[in-house]
């Protein structure tokens, strides 16, 4: 069980162009849903967390118009990384948690790696 | 405010030998202590987790975990490592939704 998956699990656009990053709790509700990047060869940093139904919130540094989160239903989040620059390439990785089953678990998902011409 | 080190960028064992990676931590409170991994272009994958019951706590893959409060540390170690065990290696401590991430231990295992 606790299972995360994310769409696609890569991606490769042109600068300025937008990309949708889904995430998904196939087989549990995922009350709270977090957003992370990783560089190569770096550890991960967590950009955002959202609730459902609730505005995300950003980390020190993270653009939210730039990376736009949306937590609409308890089984998916999307990222939008809007008018995308080649430094935004990057290796995104979601994770879910149910917090009403007490417990503060991570399930993480696969990670899509975006990369921008 | 709570973190967490990673002591070894990189770890390179022979296939057989034993495998320690060290974690050292901070935290106000008591902390929630985890080890997960990750192979090349994947996500994550939970090893183990500490959270306040038995100190030596055993996880998935033969690896397991020892919570040294006095020494504020939490390493991992493996008893003979495979070669499917070359990957990346995460610490992690988190209290409630707040995970801090350690830089991270590259394990080589060599044949």
């Amino acid at each position: 069980g606790a299972v995360v998956s994310q769409h696609p699990s890569w991606v490769i656009c042109k600068s300025g162009t937008s990309v949708k990053i889904e995430c998904r709790s196939l087989d549990f509700q995922a009350t709270t849903m977090f957003w992370y990047r990783q560089f190569p060869k770096q550890s991960l940093m967590l950009m955002a967390t959202s609730n459902e139904g609730s505005k995300a919130t950003y980390e020190q540094g993270v653009e939210k118009d730039k990376f736009l989160i949306n937590h609409a239903s308890l089984t998916l989040s999307t990222l939008t990384v809007t008018s995308a620059h080649p430094e935004d390439s990057s290796f995104y990785i979601c994770s879910a948690s149910n917090q009403r089953d007490r417990t503060d678990t991570q399930y993480f998902g696969p990670g899509t790696r975006l990369t921008v011409l | 405010a709570q973190s967490v080190t990673q002591l070894d960028s990189h770890v390179s064992v022979s296939e057989g030998t034993p495998v320690l990676l060290r974690c050292n931590y901070s935290s106000s409170y008591s902390p929630s202590l985890s080890w997960y991994v990750q192979h090349p272009n994947k996500g994550l994958q939970l090893l183990l987790k500490y959270t306040s019951a038995a100190t030596l706590v055993k996880g998935i893959n033969g690896f397991e975990a020892e919570f040294k409060k006095s020494e504020t540390s939490f390493h991992l170690t493996k008893p003979s490592a495979h070669m499917s065990d070359a990957a990346e290696y995460f610490c992690v401590v988190s209290d409630d939704n707040d995970m801090r991430f350690g830089a991270g231990t590259r394990l080589t295992v060599k044949p």
